[in-house]
């Protein structure tokens, strides 16, 4: 069964902080994605990996920062905190490949973050 | 991206089962039709996708129109824990690149 998992469901961290937010997969899967959900403008797509130590920005990368070390693992850094990125974090995954172009991206269950 | 229509809500009682619609008249002949579902407070769950022929799994089948300019989701016997907002999306490519939903269906499941 696909498992994206999450280290944290809620996290409160504070003004300035360097805040790390983990995600694994389970699944083999290539591409590693990171969003935010924020109400009224949907998924916004921060940052994503197709490969080990290989990443690329997404539509808002700005204060952020990535690392993707090992092949199942893809962490979003808040390089110092600020409270406009209080927000729904959520990291996705999907195949990648010749014939796996139309395979879904997985979703975890999220970190809903606040900055105070 | 093909833009798709769906209901902004609908009801249904426990036990029956939900028929979700989801207009795309603009699909392309290579866009692959998706459905997700996300529950209050969690991340999206991935459901089902086909590209022009029916496809079942153990949560739902889609319905496929033969001209594929509209499709329906059916949850064969809706639960409880099915409330959520259903989103269909349509892709080329769903592996890659960034999703983005619509506003999607506010499904309410009731006893």
């Amino acid at each position: 069964d696909v498992k994206v998992t999450q280290s944290s469901r809620y996290l409160v961290k504070r003004t300035g902080e360097k805040v790390f937010l983990e995600c694994v997969q389970d699944m083999d899967h290539e591409n590693m994605f990171w969003y935010r959900q924020d109400p009224g403008l949907g998924l916004r797509l921060i940052y994503f990996s197709y490969d080990v130590k290989m990443k690329e920005k997404g539509d808002i990368p700005e204060g952020y920062s990535v690392s993707r070390e090992k092949k199942e693992r893809f962490s979003l850094i808040l390089e110092s905190a600020s409270t406009n990125q209080t927000s729904m974090y959520l990291c996705a995954s999907s195949l990648s490949g010749r014939g796996n172009s139309n395979q879904p991206q997985h979703f975890g269950d999220g970190t809903r973050l606040s900055i105070l | 991206d093909a833009k798709t229509t769906q209901p902004t809500s609908m009801d249904c009682a426990e036990g029956r089962a939900a028929n979700l619609p989801c207009n795309h008249s603009t699909i392309s002949g290579n866009e692959y039709v998706y459905w997700y579902r996300q529950i209050h407070s969690q991340g999206p769950q991935y459901i089902i996708h086909g590209l022009k022929n029916n496809e079942t799994n153990e949560m739902a089948s889609l319905i496929i129109t033969e001209d594929r300019k509209s499709s329906t989701l059916i949850l064969p016997h809706a639960t409880l824990r099915d409330t959520a907002v259903y989103y269909c999306i349509v892709r080329v490519e769903a592996s890659w690149g960034k999703l983005q939903f619509g506003a999607g269906t506010q499904v309410v499941v009731t006893p």
